[in-house]
């Protein structure tokens, strides 16, 4: 079965860029129908949606991080990654990463989750 | 403050049947497909029920979903202690052009 392992680093400075890769095991990257996905949930707090890429490298982010969010897709390694830039303490979460099936909310398989924290 | 209202916590006794509401709008929940997430302590959100009301393999019986208009509603029945959680509903906005999520709720098992 499909699943998604985070990595990257746990600590960012404030100001700085946020990196993270998200390794699909067991399915491709290149599945049609699917949209891969990150979602963030700062501690002790709820679920926020980040965005997502197809394939193709079509994107769709959350307007109120599309500013500072860019997300990637490698086909060749089967990964897709997240860049937030210009990150505060507010931007210190578990970010998860997870497979969308069909751009509608229908998360399924999620990744373990990495906490990032932003810090000095 | 989260697109869909969850109560921020729920309760009951081992088998007990417990329902747990999502209120949303006509540009989510009234326009898409619901779907519940399970988050057990530490882990991971787990899917739960998809397209309102189905069950993905290996989700027992005793969850149930349903929707109606712009509300939606979880439903527990033979309440267990591994089933204190904390469970959100998420749909895609029309609005938003993206998926939304409850705040959550905390289901206790007393």
């Amino acid at each position: 079965q499909v699943q998604l392992q985070e990595s990257g680093p746990g600590l960012v400075k404030p100001s700085e860029t946020l990196s993270l890769t998200c390794t699909v095991s067991g399915g491709s990257v290149s599945s049609g129908s699917y949209y891969w996905s990150w979602i963030r949930q700062p501690p002790g707090k709820g679920l926020e949606w980040i965005g997502y890429i197809y394939y193709s490298g079509s994107t769709n982010y959350n307007p109120s991080l599309k500013s500072r969010v860019t997300i990637s897709v490698d086909t060749s390694k089967n990964q897709f990654s997240l860049k937030l830039s210009s990150v505060t303490a507010a931007d210190t979460a578990v970010y998860y990463c997870a497979r969308d099936a069909g751009a509608v909310g229908w998360f399924d398989p999620w990744g373990q989750g990495t906490l990032v924290t932003v810090s000095s | 403050q989260s697109v869909l209202t969850q109560p921020p916590s729920a309760s009951g006794t081992p088998g007990q049947r417990v329902t747990i509401s999502c209120s949303g709008s006509s540009s989510n929940i009234g326009s898409n497909y619901l779907y519940w997430y399970q988050q057990l302590p530490g882990t991971a959100p787990k899917l739960l029920i998809y397209r309102n009301n189905q069950r993905p393999s290996g989700v027992p019986d005793r969850f149930s979903g349903s929707k109606s208009g712009t509300s939606a509603s979880l439903a527990i029945s033979g309440l267990r202690s591994e089933d204190e959680a904390d469970y959100y509903c998420a749909a895609w906005d029309d609005s938003l052009s993206g998926p939304v999520f409850g705040g959550g709720t905390k289901l206790t098992v007393l």
